[in-house]
């Protein structure tokens, strides 16, 4: 089964810092990999994903997040935090199963920047 | 953003009470997911559906059960709730022709047993 491990619970940062959150999956097989962000009050948006191909995929908000086989990971990463960034981040990977697609998500990270 | 709604959007009951929880899509997908969310937990598959009458259970399904009679309806119904279902409730759709993978999340439910 896949498991996904995103090691820092909160992370705090200044604006205008970079930033990166960590994501280990664990998969038998080629990974789909998704970051999602989450406001409070409000439901995950998706913010990038990693089919195949180009292993730097970018997204929206200026994140971008690079996978690494060797290492499985999927880390994402921001060179200015804004404000408006502090949320929680959810780290998924997908599987298909019994005639579905299924995503497991990690535990994820809450973001609080500081101005 | 993709078309989904939830109703209710918050929700107190009591402890062996009934409950149905509505996720009504506009996008036509074929795919339509229930989560739980907990702290300290992430999001959890309760039941998904990969089509008109087609349903399955996901990770965290005890007390929980789903109908699917049109495209755009997923319902969620807790036949008699408990406290350790006070949590707040997302769908999600996905359609495989544009993605199999992603799935787009509706605004929640937060749903409260005492």
């Amino acid at each position: 089964a896949q498991s996904v491990t995103q090691p820092d619970i909160h992370i705090t940062v200044s604006e205008g810092a970079s930033l990166e959150l960590r994501c280990n999956y664990s998969y038998g097989a080629t990974p789909y990999l998704f970051w999602y962000v989450q406001s409070p009050g409000q439901g995950l948006q998706l913010l990038l994903k990693y089919f195949s191909g180009d292993t730097l995929v970018q997204g929206i908000k200026g994140f971008e997040a690079e996978f690494k086989r060797s290492q499985s990971s999927f880390n994402l990463r921001k060179p200015s935090v804004h404000w408006s960034d502090a949320a929680e981040y959810f780290c998924a990977v997908g599987r298909s199963g019994a005639g579905s697609y299924q995503l497991t998500f990690g535990k994820g990270t809450k973001l609080s920047v500081i101005p | 953003d993709a078309g989904i709604t939830q109703s209710p959007r918050h929700k107190v009951t009591e402890t062996g009470t009934p409950v149905t929880l509505r996720c009504h899509q506009t996008e036509n997908h074929r795919y339509m997911y229930w989560y739980r969310q907990d702290p300290g937990h992430g999001l959890r598959l309760i039941h998904y559906s990969y089509g008109v009458k087609d349903t399955d259970k996901g990770e965290v399904s005890d007390g929980y059960s789903v109908s699917r009679s049109k495209t755009e309806d997923f319902l969620l119904t807790l036949e008699s709730a408990t406290s350790s279902q006070t949590s707040v409730y997302f769908c999600a759709i996905s359609e495989s022709a544009t993605g199999p993978y992603e799935q787009y999340f509706g605004p929640g439910t937060r749903l409260t047993v005492t």
